[in-house]
């Protein structure tokens, strides 16, 4: 079974227009971290935002929020006020267990594209 | 966070043929990853680089193919050997160290294979 499910391939929103991209994810473990990363056609992985499995409050981040509904297992994330530069490949991706060291486990990712 | 120098930005090389990616970092740190992302597809873990140890590599992949060293704590290496058109590939190395719950990835190696 798929750990991190990111149903949506390809998004488009317009400029200035909230946009959110959906993840949901599969663990047995109480202890985990979800983590958002954006890919634009460079390829660099740019850090966006972290949730911890026991925290409390949602995830904020300037134009970023992480929508955490535990019970469903989804993490989506937000983004406010969408910008050109905004396009770009967006994963999520999630660290198992307490131990902050063990590797990521990736989605397959969305696309979005940012129009005028 | 750490900052990671990973080499060769992108390369192009003949099949039958081995490259060596380097990754660097300005800090010391715990643990160091290295992962494919294949054209258009995520990222997949390759193996996980202890210092001072054998790699631990996941399903799929072996050290025979992907031979990793990590001599010290701020330094790693992924070859990719006896290459075919299916490794095509962009090569991320990442890192993980104890300062943030946060992970830091290279700018990544795009190889071709011709």
């Amino acid at each position: 079974a798929q750990k991190i499910t990111q149903t949506q391939p390809g998004m488009f929103v317009q400029e200035k227009e909230a946009v959110t991209l959906d993840c949901t994810y599969d663990t047995s473990d109480p202890s985990y971290g979800l983590f958002w990363y954006k890919q634009p056609s460079s390829g660099e992985m740019i850090f966006l935002i972290y949730q911890g499995s026991y925290d409390q409050q949602n995830a904020t981040e300037g134009r970023y929020s992480l929508n955490f509904q535990k019970a469903r297992k989804s993490a989506n994330l937000v983004i406010s006020a969408s910008q050109l530069g905004d396009s770009a490949m967006y994963f999520c991706a999630m660290r198992e267990g307490e131990w902050a060291g063990t590797a990521l486990i990736f989605g397959k990712g969305t696309t979005l594209s940012v129009s005028s | 966070s750490a900052v990671i120098s990973q080499k060769p930005s992108r390369d192009i090389c003949q099949r039958g043929t081995s490259l060596t990616i380097q990754c660097q970092v300005d800090s010391q740190v715990t643990m160091m990853f290295w992962y494919r992302q294949q054209p258009g597809q995520s990222l997949t873990l390759i193996a996980t680089a202890n210092q001072g140890s054998e790699a631990t590599y996941e399903s799929g992949f072996v050290i025979d193919k992907f031979p990793i060293s990590r001599p010290n704590l701020t330094f790693s290496t992924l070859t990719v050997s006896n290459m075919s058109p299916e490794d095509s590939s962009i090569y991320l190395c990442s890192v993980w160290g104890q300062e943030s719950y946060g992970y830091t990835f290279g700018s990544g190696t795009r190889l071709t294979v011709v």
